[in-house]
């Protein structure tokens, strides 16, 4: 069982580029989700799914893509990098709703650098 | 919209010595209500949570929380550090508005161990 897995670990992308961080979880998890950590700012919520098929916006969405055609797999796709989106990127996952008390798994992070 | 507050940046204590780290969070109906720790450059890991039934919750590593409703708070407390309890330490809270279901972060706080 190996969690939450993300790829790449460390990524340096020039201004421009695109580029998709990839989440996996082999857990059958329903909820699939991207956040964000900044110096000083906690984890914000960039994107997140309910299943299969179903994406919505969190906190802060721009310049970010993401789609969910299977239950195991929610990329993170950067269109267009800026300097702004150097940060470390978390995956997350869980079984169902908080209501039932699920605890949200996290991934080991992202690494990414915009020049 | 929930919000989570972290008031202090940066904690030290001595090895052995007892540990509170605050949290208060703004939140319209009954919150879901977490403790994060990470250590450097992993993911997060569940310390502990509370949804519903007795306020003092009990989490894994010998640390514990307590909510308190009447002044929106859930300290994190441990009666005796250990130098590897050094870590960032994130409080979330749960929302379940919509079809909404994600975590608003506080900001963190450091805690550092001397010897």
């Amino acid at each position: 069982n190996a969690g939450v897995t993300q790829t790449p670990k460390f990524q340096v992308l020039k201004t421009g580029q695109s580029m998709t961080l990839q989440c996996a979880q082999d857990m059958n998890h329903e909820y699939m989700s991207w956040y964000r950590q900044d110096p000083g700012m906690g984890l914000r919520l960039i994107h997140y799914s309910v299943g299969a098929g179903i994406t919505d916006q969190g906190e802060v969405p721009n310049g970010y893509n993401v789609s969910r055609s299977t239950t195991e797999d929610f990329p993170l796709r950067l269109l267009s990098a800026a300097p702004s989106q150097t940060s470390v990127y978390f995956c997350a996952s869980s079984y169902s709703s908080l209501f039932s008390g699920n605890t949200i798994y996290f991934g080991e992070g992202s690494w990414l650098t915009v020049v | 919209a929930q919000s989570v507050t972290q008031p202090d940046i940066h904690i030290t204590v001595s090895e052995g010595a007892s540990l509170e780290l605050r949290c208060n969070y703004s939140y319209g109906a009954t919150p879901y209500l977490f403790w994060y720790v990470q250590s450097p450059g992993q993911g997060l890991q569940l310390l502990l949570k509370y949804f519903s039934g007795d306020t003092l919750v009990q989490g894994i590593k010998g640390f514990e929380a307590e909510f308190k409703r009447s002044q929106s708070s859930f300290n994190l407390r441990k009666p005796s550090v250990h130098w590897s309890d050094a870590a960032e330490y994130f409080c979330a809270v749960g929302s379940s508005s919509g079809s909404a279901r994600q975590l608003t972060f506080g900001s963190g706080t450091q805690l550092t161990v001397l010897p």
